[in-house]
């Protein structure tokens, strides 16, 4: 069982160039995110999806785009790579169904670190 | 605006408790989170308090006042492992996460 699989694990990129961050998980959730983790900052979500075929905007969305073609993959694109984007991203998924607690757990990714110069 | 506040950073001794404050203004309450995350690594879930009172899972408690709209993490019999930063967040009325910037905790021997 592998969880949440994200990669790359590092990326460094130009400004104006595009990229995909992959994010995969078979734990059948189907509540899957991206979130940017900076410095100082608390995680800010950038897209979410509920499910295969939607997708929503977060808290941060400018600059990136998402799709969700089925339950399990949910990639994330820079469009046009800025330094206002070098952070770290994390995939992360959640069942729709709350658990015994109570709580719908997020299970996260690895991790990916962007550098855009 | 929604606002979670966290000390920045603390310091403990290996075998000592320590307390890790969340103090949380957001448009409706349903739920807090705790999340461990160690350096370079995913943040990964300790626990989730939805009701006031304390929740107790091994060396680790978390406590929750709705009405104060506070809450902490107590860690007891520190280990070096338990060095990490420690996130809070909370799920607000749209049952969306907001998150603390999140409280560095350095163990010293």
């Amino acid at each position: 069982n592998a969880g949440v699989t994200q990669t790359p694990k590092f990326q460094v990129l130009k400004t104006g160039q595009s990229m995909t961050l992959q994010c995969a998980q078979d734990m059948n959730h189907e509540y899957m995110s991206w979130y940017r983790q900076d410095p100082g900052m608390g995680l800010r979500l950038i897209h979410y999806s509920v499910g295969a075929g939607i997708t929503d905007q977060g808290e941060v969305p400018n600059g990136y785009n998402v799709s969700r073609s089925t339950t399990e993959d949910f990639p994330l694109r820079l469009l046009s790579a800025a330094p206002s984007q070098t952070s770290v991203y994390f995939c992360a998924s959640s069942t729709q169904d709350r658990g015994p607690s109570g709580a719908n757990v997020l299970t996260f990714g690895a991790g990916s670190r962007l550098t855009v110069l | 605006g929604q606002n979670i506040d966290q000390p920045t950073e603390m310091t403990a001794t290996e075998g000592a408790i320590v307390q890790i404050n969340c103090t949380y203004q957001t448009s409706g309450f349903n739920g807090l989170f705790w999340y461990q995350q160690h350096a370079g690594e995913a943040p990964t879930f300790l626990s989730y308090n939805v009701l006031d009172g304390l929740e107790e899972k091994g060396r680790f408690s978390s406590f929750l006042s709705r009405s104060k709209g506070y809450s902490y993490l107590l860690l007891k019999e520190l280990q070096m492992k338990d060095s990490a930063s420690y996130l809070c967040a909370v799920t607000d009325s749209n049952y969306q996460l907001i998150w603390g910037a999140g409280t560095k905790l350095i163990i010293k021997p």
